[in-house]
């Protein structure tokens, strides 16, 4: 168990609907980042936050948004979904998003688009 | 930016076997080189990982080397077993703008033969 947890675990919608996943990241950690995964891409960066601020930005479409609240929790919305957003969505959280630092990643939201 | 390329894509081993995967990264800046490895269902775990000024590191049963002037790092491991059919990614990382670049391999699905 990382102690980064995210829900839901599972997700079901349907083209052109919003969803949002959401992250709490280990205690003590102030930096929150997203990634995609699917099948032929890999691990796709998408977001940064750190201690509430974007801190950078990956291959994140416009229809996705993020943001990370005052308890260091991230959201993840996902909007006018398409049939390719389908994928596993990971959160992964550090102490403080420099570089040498291990990100531990929870354990995933898997979103079906149909 | 960073690309990393990881090879092979596949590999199936005896037990009791080595299993050898190797990563070529092409940013110079590069500092750290996190290994992780993804069980079904699982999100990606940290196994081990290196720094720019270190050329080995060892942890029991897995090693990892990083040949900083071919820009190439591997990952090592000895008399496998069926509990380390997996996914492994590896990545590479940098600082950049005060926060952590970092970029994943494709992976490498890895099936341990008993």
């Amino acid at each position: 168990d990382s102690g980064v947890t995210q829900t839901p675990k599972h997700l079901i919608t349907a083209t052109g609907q919003r969803v949002t996943l959401r992250c709490s990241p280990r205690s003590g950690d102030l930096s929150v980042y997203w990634y995609q995964q699917s099948l032929d891409q890999g691990l796709q960066f998408l977001i940064q936050y750190y201690n509430g601020e974007e801190r950078a930005k990956g291959n994140i479409l416009e229809r996705f948004s993020a943001q990370q609240f005052p308890d260091l929790h991230s959201e993840l919305n996902l909007s006018s979904l398409e049939l390719g957003d389908s994928a596993l969505y990971f959160c992964a959280s550090s102490a403080l998003g420099t570089s040498g630092e291990t990100q531990y990643f929870g354990p995933g939201t898997r979103l079906l688009v149909l | 930016g960073e690309n990393v390329e990881q090879h092979p894509s596949t590999l199936s081993v005896q037990e009791g076997d080595s299993a050898v995967i190797k990563c070529t990264y092409s940013d110079s800046a590069s500092n750290y080189f996190p290994w992780y490895k993804q069980e079904l269902g699982k999100g990606p775990q940290l196994i081990i990982d290196i720094r720019s000024n270190v050329g080995e590191k060892k942890d029991q049963r897995i090693a990892v080397t990083l040949n900083k002037t071919a820009k190439h790092f591997s990952l090592h491991i000895t008399e496998t077993q069926p509990e380390d059919s997996a996914v492994y990614f590896c990545a590479a990382s940098f600082n950049s703008g005060g926060y952590q670049k970092v970029t994943f391999g494709i992976g490498t699905k890895l099936q341990v033969i008993p």
